[in-house]
């Protein structure tokens, strides 16, 4: 079945820098990439997603890149902000049944 | 416009006793997965749901779980006789049909087994 790594497992940024996290797949055949924050307790909540025939999609802050070749994703926040601060997951498309598969996460902290 | 509901939002079940977690997808929505996540992992697939029909059950456990999405009301998750290890966040999240990839997920049931 699908492969899905992300990393880093935490990241630490001030106010106003970067924030960069990267998920890699293994199934070639996968075509829908989205990334879910979820602040503590709460639900996973959907905030930028990409599919297999677009490179780049940006949305305000966040924007996301895929390379297909390399089989790899990456999620872009700029500008950070404290309200930033949450677990962002990766998940990958799998199979004619729409499932997605999940990274391990990532909990992002911005500090003041 | 609701989102997807989830109920009860927290259930305290005794081993061996049962637990039923409902989801009511988004209006419009015909397709409901089921996911579990363990504190401080992410989510697993559990099952996939069409309206009467389980279209992929890959990520149940093979005894105990079971899942249906009846032609009225919500879809129903059921856990029978619960262990200790059943005790995580169950999310129910719902798409459009299959030309959506889409999926929005609903508040979670944390299940607690004592």
């Amino acid at each position: 079945g699908e492969n899905v790594e992300q990393h880093p497992s935490t990241l630490s940024v001030q106010e106003g820098d970067s924030a960069v996290i990267k998920c890699t797949y293994s199934d070639s055949a996968s075509n829908y990439f989205p990334w879910y924050k979820q602040e503590l307790g709460k639900r996973p909540q959907l905030i930028i997603d990409i599919r297999s025939n677009v490179g780049e999609k940006k949305d305000q802050r966040i924007a996301v890149t895929l390379n297909k070749t390399a089989k790899h994703f990456s999620l872009h926040i700029t500008e950070t902000q404290p309200e930033d601060s949450a677990v962002y997951f990766c998940a990958v498309h799998t199979g004619t049944a729409s499932k997605l598969t999940f990274g391990t996460g990532t909990r992002l902290q911005v500090t003041l | 416009n609701a989102g997807v509901m989830q109920n009860p939002r927290h259930l305290v079940r005794r081993r061996g006793q049962e637990a039923r977690l409902r989801c009511s997808p988004m209006k419009g929505h015909s397709h409901v997965y089921w996911y579990r996540q363990l504190p401080e992992e992410g989510l697993k697939f559990m099952v996939y749901l069409q309206k009467e029909n389980i279209i992929d059950e890959s990520g149940m456990p093979k005894e105990r779980f079971s899942a249906e999405f009846p032609k009225e009301g919500p879809s129903i998750l059921r856990i029978q006789q619960v262990v200790r290890g059943d005790s995580a966040a169950y999310f129910c999240a719902s798409s459009p049909g299959t030309a959506s990839y889409e999926q929005y997920f609903g508040p979670g049931t944390r299940l607690t087994v004592t």
